[in-house]
């Protein structure tokens, strides 16, 4: 079955950097674009960006261009997110998202399980 | 403009029908998707494309849109459905995508 699994929780002190991992198995990896979510203790989901199915673009919102990277290793298949310069804003549950798409518009399915990133000094 | 509006929380009686709406410019051109998100988990899709399930969503659970205005219903609202809403839409004329600030759903 289609699965994302993500990497465990990650605690970090302010300024530091911290890197996810989100692999993929049961689907052709490299067929399908991946979205980055994340979501702040009781708030809602904020989108943070989109790698492209070879790896070779991505697109990252606007709140988030200066410190987020994503990459992909498609021998894996598994997709990163580094966050850099972390503050206690930044502690939240991210979230991989596989993106499907048709002429209608576009979802999110499935979900990998979150990766808690905490952020204190 | 890349903004999904939906109210913040909704409730409805146990059986009852129960709708949640979301507004967007966005959603003139596009249809939205649909999550739902209970405590401590990740969202999950309930409704997609112009109203489409996943395999293993009730058929309670249907989607409409009409104008800017998206709304996702559910027709005999059960307990287990109690769980935040959000719909999620590509912008209009951007590549970046946007969810709506979510709904709380109640089922008394």
């Amino acid at each position: 079955q289609v699965q994302l699994v993500q990497s465990g929780t990650e605690v970090k002190k302010p300024g530091a950097s911290v890197k996810v991992s989100c692999k993929a198995s049961g689907y052709t990896f490299t067929s399908h674009y991946m979205h980055w979510v994340r979501q702040a203790p009781g708030q809602g989901l904020e989108w943070m960006g989109l790698m492209f199915p070879r790896g070779d673009n991505v697109i990252y919102a606007e709140n988030f261009q200066d410190r987020v990277t994503l990459t992909r290793d498609t021998s894996t298949s598994t997709d990163y997110l580094e966050l850099t310069s972390l503050r206690s804003e930044d502690t939240a549950v991210y979230y991989c998202a596989r993106d499907i798409s048709s002429s209608y518009g576009w979802w999110f399915d499935p979900w990998g399980q979150g990766t808690l990133v905490t952020v204190s000094s | 403009s890349s903004e999904l509006t939906q109210d913040p929380a909704v409730s409805v009686a146990l059986g009852q029908t129960v709708t949640i709406t979301c507004q967007g410019d966005s959603l003139r051109r596009f249809y939205p998707s649909w999550y739902q998100q209970k405590p401590g988990q990740a969202p999950i899709l309930v409704i997609y494309s112009k109203n489409d399930r996943p395999s293993g969503i009730p058929d309670r659970f249907s989607g409409s849109k009409s104008g800017d205005t998206a709304s996702l219903t559910i027709t005999g609202a059960q307990a287990e459905d109690e769980a935040d809403y959000y719909c999620n839409s590509r912008d209009s004329t951007r590549s970046l995508w946007v969810f709506g600030g979510g709904t709380k759903l109640t089922v008394l």
